[in-house]
C-alpha cells in the first residue's frame, strides 16, 4: 500500500523569506503523480503543483517549486518570497495506477510579518 | 461552469440516524472520492470509485456506504454504525480511473454534526 508522510506538523516563515515543506512517500509503482495541495481557512482544496514520476525535471509554478528525488522517494515543496496569503495547511498527495489518491497528514504554514 | 458540488454545506443529525451526503460533478470524470477530515487532521479516504457501478473501500470505510449508479454522482451515506461521525467531509473527482491522474478537483465540503 502506498503511504505519504509529512513529518512537519507546523512550520513558520517570515514574509518574503523562503520555506521548504517535506514529504516522503512509499510505493512500488513506477507510474504515478505527486501533488501539493493548499487548504486555506475556507477549507477549499487548491492544487499548488504536480509532478509526474517519469519526468526528471522538477516542477515549478511561479513562487512554488518542488525537489523531486525519485530514488529517495522524497517530494519537498519550496515556497519563495512567502506572502501572507500563503498561510494555510499544505498536503502532499500521491496517485498511482489504481487511481487511489492518498494524502499526508499536512503541514500548517504560518507566515509572519 | 464545470465543477463538483457538495450539498448540503452544513448538516445536523441525531444519533442513530442515517444521513446521505450528496456529491455531483459535471466534469465527465471517471474517478470519484470521499474523504473525512477531523480538526487539525489530514484527509482520510473513505471510499473511491474508478468507474460507474464499481467502488472500493478506502482506509476508514466502516460505518459508511456509497453508490455509483451514475457517472456524475457519488453519494455517501453515514450510517448509525459510524461511532464518531462528526467531521468535515470532502468529495473529489479526477479524470481517469485505473490510472494515475493529473489532478483531483474538490467540492466545498459538508460539515456534519451529530447532535
Amino acid at each position: 500500500a502506498q503511504t505519504v508522510t509529512q513529518s512537519q506538523p507546523e512550520m513558520s516563515v517570515q514574509e518574503a523569506e523562503t520555506v521548504t515543506l517535506s514529504c516522503t512517500y512509499d510505493t512500488s509503482e513506477s507510474d504515478y503523480y505527486l501533488f501539493w495541495y493548499k487548504q486555506p481557512p475556507s477549507r477549499q482544496m487548491i492544487l499548488v503543483i504536480r509532478q509526474e514520476a517519469y519526468k526528471q525535471q522538477n516542477a515549478t509554478e511561479n513562487r512554488f517549486s518542488v525537489n523531486f528525488q525519485k530514488a529517495a522517494k522524497s517530494f519537498s515543496l519550496k515556497i519563495s518570497d512567502s506572502q501572507l496569503g500563503d498561510a494555510a495547511m499544505y498536503f502532499c498527495a500521491y496517485t498511482g495506477t489504481a487511481s487511489k489518491l492518498t494524502f499526508g497528514t499536512g503541514t500548517r504554514l504560518q507566515v509572519t510579518l | 461552469d464545470g465543477g463538483i458540488t457538495q450539498s448540503p454545506k452544513y448538516l445536523f443529525r441525531k444519533e442513530g440516524q442515517n444521513v446521505t451526503l450528496s456529491c455531483e460533478q459535471n466534469l465527465n470524470h471517471d474517478a470519484m472520492y470521499w474523504y473525512r477530515q477531523d480538526p487539525g487532521q489530514g484527509l482520510r479516504l473513505i471510499y473511491y470509485s474508478q468507474i460507474v457501478n464499481d467502488f472500493q473501500k478506502g482506509d476508514i470505510a466502516e460505518g459508511y456506504s456509497v453508490s455509483r449508479e451514475k457517472k456524475e454522482s457519488f453519494p455517501l451515506t453515514v450510517t448509525s454504525a459510524q461511532k464518531n461521525p462528526t467531521a468535515f467531509y470532502l468529495c473529489a473527482s479526477s479524470p481517469r480511473g485505473g490510472a494515475p491522474n493529473t489532478e483531483a478537483f474538490f467540492g466545498q465540503g459538508t460539515r456534519l454534526t451529530v447532535v
